[in-house]
Parts: C-alpha cells; sequence; structure tokens
C-alpha cells in the first residue's frame, strides 16, 4: 500500500498567491521528497528532507517535516504560472532505503 | 546529457500480446526502478535493481518481469498483456545510496485492448 497521502488532491489559486500542500505518511522514514510532474513528462525531484531535519528552503519551496505527526508540508511562494503541476511525496522507508513509495499527488492550478 | 532515456513514447497492444519496454541511464547509477501511474493511482512500484545483477519486487510486480542487462539499462517485459496493463511506464534510477534522489524518463504510455 501506498506510503505517503497528500492533500488537497486538488488546488486552484490565484498567480502570486502562496501554494501549500501536504504530506501524510504511516511508518518511519529515512528521508522525505518532493517531486513535481508536468503534463505529460516524468517527475522531477524538487527537495529531500531528512528525517532529522524539520524545514527546508530551496528558491521559493519550503518543505516541514514533523516526524511525530508523520507529515509534511510543501509551500510555493508568489506562485507563477509555471508551477502548474502535480506534486508528490515519496517517503523512504527506514530500514528499506533502497524503496522510495508516492503518494497520489496534488494537483496544483495556477490561475492568471 | 541525456538522462534516462525510455522506448518507446507509446505503445498499443492487444490483449495477450507481449512487449518490453526498454529503459537506459547516461549518469552511472547504482539502483534503476520501473512504476507504473494510474489515475487516482499515484505512482506504484513494480520492480527495481539495487545494484547491477539483483532485482526486486515492488508493490505490483504481478505480469511482469524485468533484467537487468548492465548498469545502464532496466528492461521491463509484459508477457502476456492484459487491459489491467493499461497505463503509463516511468523509468527512474538513482545512486541508491539512502534513499537518494530519483531522476526519470519521460514515460511510455502503453494501451491494452
Amino acid at each position: 500500500s501506498q506510503q505517503g497521502e497528500e492533500d488537497p488532491q486538488a488546488l486552484s489559486i490565484q498567480e502570486g498567491e502562496n501554494a501549500t500542500m501536504n504530506c501524510s505518511y504511516k511508518t518511519s522514514i529515512n528521508n522525505l521528497q518532493w517531486y513535481r510532474q508536468n503534463s505529460g513528462r516524468g517527475l522531477v525531484h524538487l527537495i529531500l528532507i531528512r528525517s532529522n531535519e524539520r524545514e527546508k528552503h530551496s528558491g521559493r519551496l519550503r518543505v516541514t517535516l514533523d516526524t511525530s505527526k508523520k507529515s509534511s508540508s510543501l509551500l510555493i511562494t508568489a506562485s507563477r504560472a509555471a508551477d502548474t503541476a502535480s506534486y508528490f511525496c515519496a517517503t523512504v522507508p527506514m530500514n528499506r532505503d533502497d524503496k522510495i513509495i508516492f503518494g497520489k499527488g496534488t494537483r496544483l492550478h495556477i490561475l492568471p | 546529457n541525456a538522462g534516462v532515456t525510455q522506448t518507446p513514447k507509446f505503445q498499443v497492444l492487444k490483449t495477450g500480446q507481449s512487449m518490453t519496454l526498454q529503459c537506459a541511464q547516461d549518469m552511472n547509477h547504482n539502483s534503476m526502478y520501473w512504476y507504473r501511474q494510474d489515475p487516482g493511482m499515484g505512482l506504484r512500484l513494480i520492480y527495481y535493481s539495487a545494484s547491477e545483477g539483483t532485482t526486486d519486487k515492488g508493490e505490483v510486480p504481478n505480469g511482469y518481469n524485468v533484467s537487468r542487462l548492465n548498469k545502464r539499462e532496466f528492461s521491463l517485459r509484459l508477457e502476456s498483456a492484459a487491459p489491467s496493463q493499461t497505463s503509463v511506464y516511468f523509468c527512474a534510477s538513482s545512486l541508491g545510496q539512502a534513499g537518494s534522489p530519483l531522476h526519470f524518463g519521460n514515460g511510455t504510455r502503453l494501451t491494452v485492448t
């Protein structure tokens, strides 16, 4: 069964607003990763946060991790039309770091 | 630098036909993966190869076989295609160290009629 579950399933916001997506997971993890998928393309890795980290930044992206709640959030600030895509969280189980398990994704649509 | 290359991009099969999806990476990665993506289901791991010479089942291996031909290439075979295998198939690779990030190909869209 899938490890991570994103929330919401779909999100539409105005360009310039911030977008927040959440991910919950079930078992202990080595790290958690976020990916973006543009329509008709493969996934692209955005950011990785390790289990001993609480927050990480990369450009307009901010990721938080709360291992006590088994949850993570991805914040995209000052959204742009080019941010329209599906976003997936992926978890690496603690004792199986050769497996990366994906959630079902959040579809983000940025309105002009 | 091509990254991860998948062939073919599109394929239509009749039920019972067989085919092999090809994947090659030029990043000297140790680990390679096959996922399928279905609407509303996200990505599900079919098989993976942690290193050259090894393969292991993922979440949905039934109906598939794999071959890690060498460090660069990892193929996925459908011996007798079924409509339930209609999906988009993605190959990915990684360094394979402690959950290192995946690099994906652009997918093969397979339809089984």
